[in-house]
């Protein structure tokens, strides 16, 4: 089993921070998906990063795989409420494995 | 229909109860998937169906015993459950198992064994 892991575990803010979560792991990855996961549902699916040195954004989120493609971070800037819930990684191929995840709070 | 469709939301069962969860989606998608999880925790994989067959079983108990009977249908029969096999089940399914596939997610059932 591949061990994906995350950094930090938790992490609380206020409105309008930025922040880096991040997820680790001594294996190569072919690709690494990034997945959040609010109270009361299923995880959704970011985005798929797959190229090493890849950086994809989303809005506020800027994702970046490392250029071994051993590790992954995610940036959030002038993070909102809204981005509060629990961020995790997964090694891309199927079955998906997650790592633990950071559980992010964003305080109004 | 890009939605993958749990039922029930929530069950309460006792140890000598038999229930069933219930997954559905209409994405044509040939694989799909329950996940186990506990409060605070990431989901875990308990088992993987491609083309309707068993794939991978991630050593459950057997008083978890999933059955797929159609391409866009996925079940998950309980029976004699303990009060530590409460937690959330979640179903996803994904377009086969090749490649970096895309999850997509049920909202998940959320099971309490008293």
């Amino acid at each position: 089993t591949q061990l994906l892991e995350q950094s930090p575990q938790f992490l609380s803010i206020q409105e309008g921070e930025n922040l880096t979560v991040y997820c680790n792991s001594s294996s190569v990855f072919s690709s690494l998906q990034w997945y959040r996961q609010e109270p009361g549902e299923g995880p959704v699916l970011l985005v798929t990063v797959v190229t090493g040195g890849e950086v994809k954004k989303l809005k506020r989120l800027t994702f970046q795989f490392g250029d071994a493609r051993k590790d992954s971070s995610l940036h959030i800037t002038a993070a909102q409420p809204g981005d509060t819930g629990l961020y995790l990684c997964a090694k891309g191929n199927t079955p998906l494995v997650f790592g633990k995840g950071t559980r992010l709070s964003v305080i109004a | 229909d890009t939605e993958v469709t749990q039922t029930p939301k929530h069950l309460v069962m006792g140890m000598t109860n038999k229930k069933s969860l219930k997954c559905e989606q209409h994405m044509g998608h040939r694989a799909m998937y329950w996940y186990k999880q506990k409060a605070k925790k990431p989901p875990e994989l308990m088992f993987v169906y491609s083309y309707e067959k068993l794939s991978i079983n991630e050593s459950v108990p057997s008083r978890f015993s999933p059955e797929c009977p159609n391409s866009s249908l996925l079940n998950l029969h309980l029976h004699a459950l303990q009060p530590e096999d409460s937690a959330l089940y979640l179903c996803a399914s994904s377009q086969d198992r090749s490649g970096a596939n895309v999850l997509t997610f049920g909202a998940g059932s959320r099971l309490t064994v008293l």
